[in-house]
């Protein structure tokens, strides 16, 4: 199995332009997410989702958008890139319920200039 | 919402020792996950223990879920243990939070 797959593995953007990081998981989990890591941070939740058509916030959801048509895709989307969103991206995907542990993607680096 | 304390911040030790890492928690949980993230950046899941003890190997993990804290244990650390441990909790469905993390090196 594949497991969570995230494209691409590096982007750098000029400010201003936008762009779409992809994250897919072949193990029909209902939850999805997206984290930002930044250096003496820990992970921080952007956007979430519990099904297909089901999203909702998470502590940093400014700049981001998401969607969630089907249960495999939940893509990330900068609207507007700015600086302040160099980070190290995550997806995140789990079973809801009991024992329901978070497996994660392998990781976007992105870059702003 | 909740806040997640981890300690140390950072820790050296060398190849055979044993470590216990902490993280202290400010709410009730159901939901208590450790992390590993190798030096390569992957996140690995190493266990889900909102209450209780769990071993896997020579790593354990021990949830005292009404004093809110839980430890980390590594027996016999290696060179391949390091890397930065995470600990990170929900208090409601699926808003999993972190805590900065211990960064774990281990030297030969």
């Amino acid at each position: 199995n594949a497991g969570v797959t995230q494209t691409p593995k590096f982007q750098v953007l000029k400010t201003g332009q936008s762009m779409t990081l992809q994250c897919a998981q072949d193990m029909n989990h209902e939850y999805m997410s997206w984290y930002r890591q930044d250096p003496g941070m820990g992970l921080r939740l952007i956007h979430y989702s519990v099904g297909a058509g089901i999203t909702d916030q998470g502590e940093v959801p400014n700049g981001y958008n998401v969607s969630r048509s089907t249960t495999e895709d939940f893509p990330l989307r900068l609207l507007s890139a700015a600086p302040s969103q160099t980070s190290v991206y995550f997806c995140a995907s789990s079973t809801i319920g009991m024992g329901e542990k978070l497996f994660f993607g392998s990781g976007t680096q992105l870059s702003v200039l | 919402g909740i806040q997640v304390e981890q300690s140390p911040p950072d820790l050296i030790l060398q190849e055979g020792a044993n470590s216990t890492l902490r993280c202290n928690f400010s709410d009730s949980v159901n939901n208590l996950q450790w992390f590993h993230q190798n030096p390569w950046g992957q996140l690995i899941n190493l266990f889900y223990i909102p209450s209780g003890t769990k071993q896997n190997g020579r790593l354990s993990a021990t949830t005292v879920a009404t004093e809110r804290y839980s430890l980390l244990y590594i027996s016999s650390s290696q060179t391949t243990d390091s890397g930065v441990y995470f600990c990170a909790v929900t208090g409601t469905a699926s808003k999993l939070t972190f805590g900065t993390g211990t960064r774990l090196q281990v030297t030969l």
